[in-house]
């Protein structure tokens, strides 16, 4: 069981928002960094997000990520189908000293 | 570009040791900040970060695996391997190898490969 708790899925129409949340505690979120990854099906994860809120060079501004407390979001404006995907986020652990992936969300579009 | 391809056996028996092996190709294997791993993905499941390893040799691991974990790397040759032991159907994944940041951000991934644990 990971210690970073997302919604099994979220949906929306085409064109709409949804935001993607994860929950942990003071020993991952709260004092390390957060970033979020896209799995399209059959391929490899790709970083959308890194350290709470920046986004590599090639990642549209359509994807943005906040932190708060123990908590961090992911959210997706103007949803089109290629975002059909799971998405986790991850971060450094302290009390397990190890890195922890999300448990993921499957987000699907209308 | 940085790439990384992984490469190993497909199919490992139970209680034997899985070898894995990921080249690196389109930068620097010594670079700073920037450390080597492995991320498994089970079928139908989430992603496990395995280990990571930094240029210098140090290496750190998952401690729900590391009694089974070796990870080194091989700078000649700019490639860094994976040893896992007394595998059991439990280990049946995808594994990815990965370049991450201090911060702890996946940067870059490999595609995959499925390693299957069966008899």
């Amino acid at each position: 069981q990971s210690v970073l708790t997302q919604p099994p899925s979220v949906s929306a129409a085409p064109g709409q928002k949804v935001t993607i949340s994860c929950s942990g505690s003071s020993s991952n979120i709260g004092n390390n960094y957060v970033s979020w990854y896209q799995q399209l099906p059959g391929t490899a994860p790709k970083v959308l997000i890194y350290d709470n809120n920046n986004r590599p060079s090639g990642i549209p501004d359509r994807f943005s990520g906040s932190k708060s407390g123990t908590s961090a979001t992911l959210g997706i404006t103007g949803l089109q189908t290629g975002d059909e995907a799971d998405y986790y986020c991850a971060t450094w652990d302290s009390s397990l000293s190890a890195h922890v992936f999300g448990t993921g969300t499957k987000v699907t579009v209308l | 570009q940085l790439q990384l391809q992984e490469s190993g056996p497909g199919l490992v028996k139970p209680s034997e040791t899985l070898s894995l092996t990921c080249t690196v190709s389109g930068g620097s294997f010594n670079s700073n900040g920037d450390y080597w791993g492995w991320v498994r993905q089970p079928p139908g499941k989430g992603l496990e970060w395995i280990g990571s390893i930094y240029y210098t040799g140090s290496t750190y691991y998952n401690p729900s695996l590391k009694s089974r974990v070796t990870i080194s790397a091989d700078t000649s040759k700019i490639q860094f391997s994976l040893k896992l032991n007394s595998v059991t159907a439990a280990d049946t994944a995808v594994y990815y190898c990965i370049r991450h940041s201090t911060s702890g951000s996946f940067g870059y991934w490999g595609r995959g490969t499925l390693l299957t644990v069966s008899s």
